[in-house]
Order: C-alpha cells, then sequence, then structure tokens
C-alpha cells in the first residue's frame, strides 16, 4: 500500500480481554516499530523489529505486551488481559533502512485502544 | 536514558502571531527530529536536525537546534488554523533503532 496502515482504528476492550493490533508496513520496509501514546503524552518506544527478528523489546511495559512479525511484514501486537492503563493509542511505524531512524520513517494513523 | 522537555505544554495563539516551541535535551542530541500530529491521526515529519547550529525551514516553519546541541527550538510565523495539532520533537538513540520522543506541545490557533 502507499502508507502504513494499523487496524483496527478503534477498539473497545472490557477489561481481562485479550485484543491484537494489527500494522501493514509499507511494503519492502525492513524496520517496523510500534510506539504507545497516552493520552496527552508523546509516544513511548514499545519494541523494533528488523525484517522478522525482534531485535529491541525493552519498552513493553509488562509480560502481558507480546509482538510478533513472523514473516517480516506484517506484524502483530497482542495485549492479554486488557487493564485500564493499558488504554492509549498504539502508533506503528516502518522505515526502509536500518541502523537509523532518519526521515524515511513513517507512521501510520495509529489504534486507539479504551479499556473499559 | 535520555529525557527530552518540551515546552509550553500547550498553547494558544491569535491566527497570525508568531510563537515558538521549545525541545530540551538531558543529553547531547545525535539527531533531533520535528513531527506534528493531528487528533487521530499518526505524526508527520516536519524537519530533521542534526548539526549544532543548523536551522532549516518550511514554508512558514523553521527550526533550528543550538550549538551545543542539547536544545531545538520550531518558529511558527505568521500562525494559521492549519498549524493546529500537537508539536513533538524525537531524539534519535544513536544506535539507529528508536525515537525518543518529547511529551508534546499542544497548539490551537484561534481565527
Amino acid at each position: 500500500g502507499a502508507g502504513v496502515s494499523q487496524s483496527p482504528r478503534y477498539k473497545v476492550a472490557k477489561r481481562g480481554q485479550d485484543v491484537a493490533l494489527r500494522c501493514d508496513p509499507i511494503s519492502g520496509h525492513v524496520s517496523l516499530f510500534w510506539y504507545q501514546q497516552a493520552l496527552g503524552q508523546g509516544p513511548e518506544f514499545l519494541t523494533y523489529f528488523q525484517n522478522e527478528a525482534q531485535l529491541d523489546k525493552s519498552g513493553l511495559p509488562s509480560d502481558r505486551f507480546f509482538a510478533e512479525r513472523p514473516e517480516g511484514s506484517v506484524s502483530t501486537l497482542k495485549i492479554q488481559r486488557t487493564q485500564q492503563e493499558d488504554s492509549a493509542v498504539y502508533l506503528c511505524a516502518s522505515s526502509q533502512l536500518v541502523a537509523t531512524w532518519g526521515t524515511e520513517a513513517f507512521f501510520g494513523q495509529g489504534t486507539r485502544l479504551t479499556v473499559v | 536514558s535520555q529525557e527530552l522537555e518540551q515546552s509550553p505544554q500547550s498553547l494558544i495563539v491569535q491566527e497570525g502571531k508568531n510563537l515558538t516551541i521549545n525541545c530540551t535535551s538531558s543529553k547531547t542530541l545525535y539527531g533531533l527530529y520535528w513531527y506534528k500530529q493531528k487528533y487521530g491521526e499518526g505524526l508527520i515529519f516536519l524537519m530533521m536536525l542534526q548539526k549544532g547550529g543548523e536551522e532549516k525551514s518550511h514554508e512558514k516553519i523553521t527550526a533550528k537546534l543550538d550549538e551545543k546541541k542539547q536544545q531545538s527550538s520550531l518558529h511558527i510565523t505568521a500562525s494559521q488554523p492549519s498549524h493546529a495539532g500537537i508539536y513533538l520533537c524525537g531524539a534519535d538513540n544513536n544506535a539507529g533503532n528508536m525515537l525518543t520522543f518529547g511529551g508534546g506541545t499542544r497548539l490551537m490557533v484561534k481565527p
């Protein structure tokens, strides 16, 4: 596609429910990033993939958060047993570059998760 | 870890007025990025600065990086309602695998 696509755009989950958020990066982009943006805050880094390899998951807040990119393209961020503090916008970004952020990173529109 | 402090946190200006947003880092900046975000949307890249003293402009927006590479400013001249949104600065962690963002500055432009 022309840009980074995220789905769903909006998700309401009951506390304790599992959710899966999808990111379709720009075709051919090697690097993929997930960020979490709480209301009124800047984005916080969650995890980074280079192709299918998850090279950095230091930002994942708990073991309830899991991300994968099995074929080096589409990525899924899964949150198990959602809690109210998980409510945020989840942003995905992809880049054709490795080892540098550069000006070639593009963000998706995000998935707004609300846990009730 | 690197921390970025943005000021002000929010700003309301009258259309046509100039404004400045600041971004201060706790460490030397290797790459400083400015993004704009509209409500419910992703981040749109504005400019990147790398060298001390560097200045870049795009339309009515100018960004500068100070000589010591620890502070950047974003200046908007003759603001318009289309400039409204959240402005975010981001710093390259020098390992290339992520940006650290500031808390954002929420700009509203009153017509």
